[in-house]
């Protein structure tokens, strides 16, 4: 098993583009997150799914979308992007909601 | 809603030395506490979780934390460190009846020689 995988590893986005972080799980996870990580504050969650077709804001949203159509996929979209959103991203993914997180490797995003 | 304070930012300590990371929570429902071990580079590794019993909760690679309800604080703690914990430590809560995880700001450990 691969477990969580993300898509890219690094990228340089520049003002007001677009992309999508992706994050696959072959590890059949329910519950599947996604994390920024900003030095000195710890991970914030942005958004969180407890299966497909259910997701939910976490309480950081603002700036992104998610979307959760099959189980393993979970992408991470953000739309037109600012410099504030420069980060590490972070995709998790659990079988309960009490269960151990398994984090995906990350994507450090850089917006310029 | 919930909270998590992670006192220290840095903790320096010799190698073999004891270790204690400190954490306190609030929260206004029961909650299960997590610590979880981020190495340079990598994303976060579970070490332990507390989700209900035995307040004094084993973990892997050594390390130990302790539920205190009273204190609401879920310390983690290491007899005798090794050079391989230099890692930043997250300590995370989560309310019963939620699906979310709040994480402390983290402490980076550094075990010097």
């Amino acid at each position: 098993n691969a477990g969580v995988t993300q898509t890219p590893k690094f990228r340089i986005l520049k003002i007001g583009q677009s992309m999508t972080l992706q994050c696959t799980q072959d590890m059949n996870h329910n519950y599947m997150y996604w994390y920024r990580q900003d030095p000195g504050m710890g991970l914030k969650l942005i958004y969180y799914s407890v299966g497909a077709g259910i997701t939910d804001k976490g309480e950081v949203p603002n700036g992104y979308n998610v979307s959760r159509s099959t189980t393993e996929d979970f992408p991470l979209r953000l739309e037109l992007a600012a410099p504030s959103q420069t980060s590490v991203y972070f995709c998790a993914g659990g079988g309960t909601s009490t269960d151990t997180q398994y984090f995906g490797p990350g994507t450090r995003l850089t917006v310029l | 809603a919930q909270s998590v304070t992670q006192l220290d930012s840095q903790v320096p300590v010799f190698e073999e030395a004891p270790v204690e990371l400190r954490c306190n929570y609030s929260s206004s429902v029961s909650v299960y506490l997590f610590w979880y071990v981020q190495y340079p580079n990598q994303g976060l590794q579970l070490l332990l979780k507390y989700l209900s019993g035995s307040t004094l909760v084993k973990g892997i690679n050594g390390f130990e934390a302790e539920f205190n309800k009273s204190q609401t604080s879920f310390h983690l703690r290491k007899p005798s460190v090794h050079i391989s914990d230099t890692a930043e430590y997250f300590c995370a809560v989560q309310g019963r009846g939620t699906y979310k995880y709040i994480f402390g700001t983290g402490t980076r450990l550094k075990v010097l020689a």
